[in-house]
C-alpha cells in the first residue's frame, strides 16, 4: 500500500465549476502538506502549503487538512480552462526536511 | 529568470551506456534534489543534497550516483543504464530543508532501449 493515495482521474468539469481534489495518507507522522500543480511537459510548481490541520485560502484555492481522518483536499472555485493541469499532493514529516512523499497526481480538465 | 535548468531535455540510451544529467540553479538555494516521475508511481526522490558538499540517498537511489559540484550545480549519473531507468527526471532546489517549497526544472526525458 502506498503511503499517499490519490485518484488519477482524469476529472473533467465545465468552466466555473467548483473542483474538489483529494488525497489520503497512512503515515501519521506527516505534518506538512502541499499541493503542486504540473502543466503538461513542465515541472511541478507549489500551489498551497499547510502545516498540521485546518484550512488555508489563497484566492480561488482552498486547502483543507483533516489529520484525524488522514485526508487532505484542494478546492478550486470558479474553475478556468487555465486550471487544466495535473495536481499533485505532497507531504512530509516533522524533521523530514523537504524529503516529500508525493501522490501520483489527479489530471484535471476544465472545459469551455 | 532561468530558475532551475536541466540538460539534456531528451536522451535515448542503449542498455549499458552511461550518461550524466546536469542541473543548475540561479536562486542561491542551499538544497537540491533529483526526482524521477513514472506513470502510476508519482514523483520519487532519488538523491538530495542538503547543502554544498553533502549528498544523501532518497527513496530509489540504486543505479544512480550524484555530485554536488558547487552551490549551483547538482548532477545525476547513470553508470550502466537499464530499461527500468526509462523515466522523466526532475531536478529541484529549495532555500533550505524546512520550507516545503521546491522549485523544479522542466524535466529530462530519458529512454533506455
Amino acid at each position: 500500500q502506498k503511503e499517499v493515495e490519490q485518484d488519477p482521474g482524469p476529472l473533467s468539469v465545465p468552466e466555473g465549476a467548483i473542483v474538489s481534489l483529494n488525497c489520503t495518507y497512512s503515515n501519521s507522522a506527516f505534518q506538512y502538506f502541499m499541493w503542486y500543480r504540473q502543466y503538461s511537459r513542465k515541472g511541478p510548481e507549489l500551489l498551497m502549503y499547510t502545516y498540521s490541520s485546518g484550512n488555508k485560502e489563497d484566492g480561488r484555492f482552498t486547502a483543507q487538512v483533516d489529520k484525524s481522518s488522514k485526508y487532505i483536499s484542494l478546492f478550486i472555485r470558479d474553475s478556468q480552462p487555465s486550471d487544466s493541469a495535473t495536481y499533485l499532493c505532497a507531504m512530509s514529516a516533522k524533521g523530514g526536511g523537504n524529503k516529500l512523499t508525493f501522490g501520483t497526481g489527479t489530471q484535471l480538465k476544465v472545459e469551455l | 529568470n532561468a530558475g532551475v535548468t536541466q540538460t539534456p531535455k531528451f536522451q535515448v540510451l542503449k542498455t549499458g551506456q552511461s550518461m550524466t544529467l546536469q542541473c543548475a540553479q540561479d536562486m542561491n538555494h542551499n538544497s537540491m534534489y533529483w526526482y524521477r516521475q513514472d506513470p502510476g508511481m508519482g514523483l520519487r526522490l532519488i538523491y538530495y543534497s542538503a547543502s554544498e558538499g553533502t549528498t544523501d540517498k532518497g527513496e530509489v537511489p540504486n543505479g544512480y550516483n550524484v555530485s554536488r559540484l558547487n552551490k549551483r550545480e547538482f548532477s545525476l549519473r547513470l553508470e550502466s543504464a537499464a530499461p527500468s531507468q526509462t523515466s522523466v527526471y526532475f531536478c529541484a532546489s529549495s532555500e533550505g530543508l524546512l520550507t516545503g517549497e521546491l522549485f523544479f526544472g522542466e524535466g529530462s526525458r530519458l529512454t533506455v532501449l
